[in-house]
């Protein structure tokens, strides 16, 4: 069967550097995407690797390596705003998004 | 108004009720999706439309029923719901869904609850 497995919860303190880990085994690979979601909003998209390493965007980073089924999503000097689950989706060889059950992430002062 | 809009943000419906959730894309998107958020658990994909045409029905039970009248707007009809179903349904678009990069736009979603 396909999985995507990343933690439940996590929790980081304000100014710190979290990686959030995400591990697949999927029917074929078409690229991972990582979604950020506010509690009672919209999940909206942070980044898509498809080739393996290091992606960077501002405070937001994502690795992937495609041998080893992994990703993470590196998030750098937290803010509060950084609260809220991040779903992890791995698109299958049919083009099916399989996705992980998100980890929410809460930053404390 | 842009991006995708869902309403009602919030829905309480008893066993016996019929009710709809509306979406609307402003985006052009060619795709249009329902999907059901329950916590801690993974998005599970209801149904898929591309072009006006539904393309994926993912063993949903009969009492969700979809309607995609044209490429911006879809429906979910709702009829003698479960408790089980009370979750968040999230609508979302995208461009092409035979796309590696398918980058999905979400709406709020609608907040149901069966009692």
């Amino acid at each position: 069967g396909q999985n995507i497995d990343q933690p439940t919860e996590m929790t980081a303190t304000e100014g710190a550097i979290v990686q959030i880990n995400c591990t697949y085994q999927t029917s074929g690979f078409n690229g991972l995407f990582w979604y950020q979601q506010h509690a009672g909003e919209a999940p909206t998209f942070l980044s898509y690797n498809v080739l393996d390493g290091l992606e960077e965007k501002g405070r937001f980073s994502s690795f992937l390596s495609r041998s080893k089924g992994y990703s993470y999503l590196l998030l750098k000097e937290l803010q509060m705003k950084d609260s809220a689950s991040y779903l992890c989706a791995v698109m299958d060889s049919n083009y099916q998004l399989i996705w992980g059950a998100g980890t929410k992430l809460i930053i404390k002062p | 108004e842009t991006g995708v809009t869902q309403t009602p943000r919030h829905l309480v419906m008893g066993m016996t009720n019929k009710k709809s959730l509306k979406c609307e894309q402003h985006l052009g998107h060619n795709a249009m999706y329902w999907y059901k958020q329950s916590a801690k658990k993974p998005l599970e994909l209801m149904f898929v439309y591309s072009l006006e045409e539904r393309v994926e029905n993912n063993s949903v039970p009969s009492r969700f029923s979809p309607e995609c009248p044209n490429s911006s707007h879809l429906f979910l009809h709702l009829h003698t719901l479960q408790p089980e179903d009370s979750a968040l349904y999230l609508c979302a678009s995208s461009q092409d869904p035979n796309s590696g990069a398918n980058v999905l736009t979400f709406g709020a979603g609608s907040r149901l609850t069966v009692l």
